[in-house]
């Protein structure tokens, strides 16, 4: 099956610009999540959708970040205007079931430099 | 709620010596345990999972992991590593009720030498 598929890879912005990622996640996958990871910590949980709804954005900095699921499928997420801590990779991850116990199948991530 | 401690940021290890891998959490409910590998530029991708039943839990790459609720663990080990296993590795938790919260660890640095 195809995997996650994140884009871009790489993107590099000046601070105050905004920047959008794309994700798709596994076909069939209702569950969609946004990670951001900064150097040297784990991923940490933006949102998370359910098909189309939000089930949980409360690690979201609502003030500058936004992230949308039409239709249930593709998803992006925006950060506007863009502060020098976004620095990060942010993952989509992507599971079959929003259940305990559903592993997360992750894309390769983009990685912003804000300058 | 529930958090992740691995406590090694780094680990050295010679290639074909083993390794561990230390994991611990908290919750006050059960919870689903993982272990994921980041190699370079890529993302994550799972190793093994703890759901239920034998507490020793066998995964890919020679990798397995013992699940231990007297002591809150989850360590991973490998009888012996190779070059390839140079990766950043990452516990995570789940719970198995209320409210739904997957919480990954700070992660360790595995890097083996030749």
């Amino acid at each position: 099956e195809a995997g996650v598929a994140q884009s871009p890879r790489y993107k590099i912005i000046e601070k105050r610009q905004s920047v959008a990622f794309w994700c798709n996640p596994i076909s069939g996958h209702a569950t969609l999540y946004w990670y951001q990871q900064i150097l040297g910590q784990g991923p940490k949980l933006l949102i998370q959708f359910q098909n189309n709804g939000v089930v949980d954005d409360s690690q979201l900095p609502k003030d500058r970040f936004s992230a949308e699921r039409l239709k249930g499928v593709d998803s992006t997420l925006k950060i506007q205007p863009a502060k020098l801590e976004d620095s990060a990779v942010y993952l989509c991850a992507s599971s079959l079931l929003s259940s305990y116990n559903s592993p997360l199948h992750f894309g390769n991530g983009t990685r912003l430099t804000v300058t | 709620a529930q958090s992740v401690t691995q406590l090694d940021s780094q680990v050295p290890v010679f290639e074909e010596a083993p390794v561990e891998l230390r994991c611990n959490y908290s919750s006050s409910v059960s919870v689903y345990l993982f272990w994921y590998v980041q190699y370079p530029n890529q993302g994550l991708q799972l190793l093994l999972k703890y759901l239920s039943g034998s507490t020793l839990v066998k995964g890919i790459n020679g990798f397995e992991a013992e699940f231990n609720k007297s002591q809150t663990s989850f360590h991973l080990r490998k009888p012996s590593v190779h070059i390839s296993d140079t990766a950043e590795y990452f516990c995570a938790v789940s719970t198995t009720s209320g409210t739904y919260k997957y919480i990954f660890g700070t992660g360790t640095r595995l890097k083996v030498l030749a």
